[in-house]
């Protein structure tokens, strides 16, 4: 039973310091997204990725978020410095998009603390 | 802009009672796919069903249905005999642009047993 895998489950960090979170998609899968949710702002899309180009990282906040995919098995999310504001739930999807859209299968989180 | 909306944010049902949440969305394109995602207290998300827009016609799958109004820009979905199991946050999805997806803010569900 394929899944998207993602490390670590939980993160508590200080304000200042440097946080990544990892996703490994569905093999297969040509796109890869990450999400963040809070209880105010729900499900944001951060950014996606299409064969590992990245195709929209407009949600993110640029000064402090980057999101990169070293190769098609990886995928990775860095805050640096990180904030209190970013304590949420972090997602990473995958799916696979062709012709058709196809539903995204989505990770168990990385849940973020930032003290 | 896309936009998705889900009126409801909390529903508690007593089990084996059928549960509709409703979901309506606001879009700009012609053709769009819209979903049903579950988050049970695990946090997940769960993918249920999708639901392309020029297909209205409803259909049920085991204990989920669902229902497309093309014309009202809704898409509720239904589950039947509610089970403790089905206590979750579901969330209606809508698709736009390049394959990105605009959820709703979730029903949170809580089938009491």
């Amino acid at each position: 039973d394929a899944r998207v895998t993602q490390t670590p489950r939980d993160k508590v960090t200080e304000m200042g310091q440097e946080v990544t979170m990892r996703c490994q998609p569905i093999l297969g899968h040509n796109t890869v997204f990450w999400y963040r949710q809070t209880m105010m702002q729900g499900l944001e899309l951060l950014a996606y990725f299409r064969n590992r180009a990245p195709l929209d990282d407009s949600g993110m906040p640029k000064d402090r978020f980057s999101a990169e995919m070293p190769d098609a098995t990886l995928a990775t999310l860095k805050i640096q410095p990180s904030e209190p504001r970013d304590s949420a739930v972090y997602f990473c999807a995958s799916g696979l998009f062709t012709m058709a859209y196809n539903e995204q299968f989505f990770g168990p989180g990385t849940r973020l603390t930032v003290l | 802009a896309q936009k998705v909306t889900q009126a409801q944010t909390e529903i508690s049902v007593v089990e084996k009672e059928d549960v509709t949440l409703d979901c309506v969305y606001e879009t700009r394109d012609t053709t769009y796919y819209l979903f049903w995602y579950k988050q049970p207290p695990s946090g997940e998300l769960v993918f249920l069903i999708r639901r392309n827009s020029f297909d209205e016609q409803n259909e049920i799958s085991g204990r989920y249905s669902w229902n497309f109004q093309k014309s009202t820009s809704s898409f509720n979905f239904t589950i039947t005999a509610s089970q403790v199991v089905d206590s979750a946050v579901y969330f209606c999805a809508s698709s736009y642009g390049n394959n990105r997806l605009a959820f709703g803010k979730g029903n949170q569900v809580v089938v009491i047993p």
